[in-house]
């Protein structure tokens, strides 16, 4: 399975500021996930990054507060700006590996951790 | 009403204990995702089931299609598994539903 390799693991930033998110597979993969994780809540899809193209932003998203970059299928940026403290949460990167059929296993980044004081 | 829910939502158990977290979905599926979720946030994914039965280690998980529901089982609980379990099901497509998640502590 892919190996994800995510920065930064945590910040705190302040507000009015933004704050970019690498994520770095080590191998090429085709679909590639932003989620957010806001406290106590569960995981909250926020785009499909796109190699090539825009990413696909989920209801309630918007291409001017996180903006995506994919420039290649082994690599990702999301970028949170400028953040309020509502935007405190854990940011992920995820890739999907079609394991047969429609069937897809998932890999996880290890997550950002963001403080918006 | 969520699409996945699990039960308990949260769960404390003593070290050596046996433990099961439910998952009811209310959707067809075509694949259903039991993930861990660590407290810095890292999340692994720990089983892919579409069917049957699947064991890796002390951690098994079944899955039930005709009645929407699959379990996580954890034999002899170690404190290590302190962590939130998350069940996610992927639709015919490449994303995935998430639950809310199950927090488990075990205790030495």
């Amino acid at each position: 399975s892919a190996v994800i390799s995510q920065k930064p693991s945590r910040d705190i930033c302040q507000r009015g500021t933004s704050l970019t998110i690498q994520c770095q597979v080590d191998s090429q993969v085709t679909m590639m996930f932003w989620y957010r994780q806001q406290p106590g809540q569960s995981l909250t899809l926020i785009a499909t990054a796109n190699q090539g193209s825009e990413a696909t932003y989920e209801s309630g998203f918007v291409i001017d507060k996180f903006p995506i970059s994919r420039p290649n299928l082994t690599f990702s940026t999301l970028t949170v700006s400028n953040m309020s403290p509502e935007d405190s949460s854990i940011y992920l990167c995820s890739v999907a590996v079609q394991g047969g059929l429609a069937n897809y296993g998932y890999t996880f980044g290890s997550g950002t951790r963001l403080t918006v004081v | 009403k969520n699409e996945v829910e699990q039960s308990p939502q949260n769960l404390t158990a003593q070290e050596g204990e046996f433990i099961t977290i439910n998952c009811s979905y209310s959707v067809g599926i075509s694949a259903l995702h039991w993930l861990q979720q660590h407290p810095g946030g890292g999340i692994v994914s720990l089983f892919m089931l579409s069917s049957g039965k699947k064991k890796h280690g002390r951690l098994i998980a079944t899955i039930n299609i005709q009645e929407k529901h699959s379990s996580l089982h954890i034999t002899a609980s170690h404190p290590r598994d302190s962590a939130v379990y998350i069940c996610a099901v992927t639709l015919n497509t490449d994303k995935l539903i998430f639950g809310t998640g199950t927090r488990l502590q075990v205790f030495p």
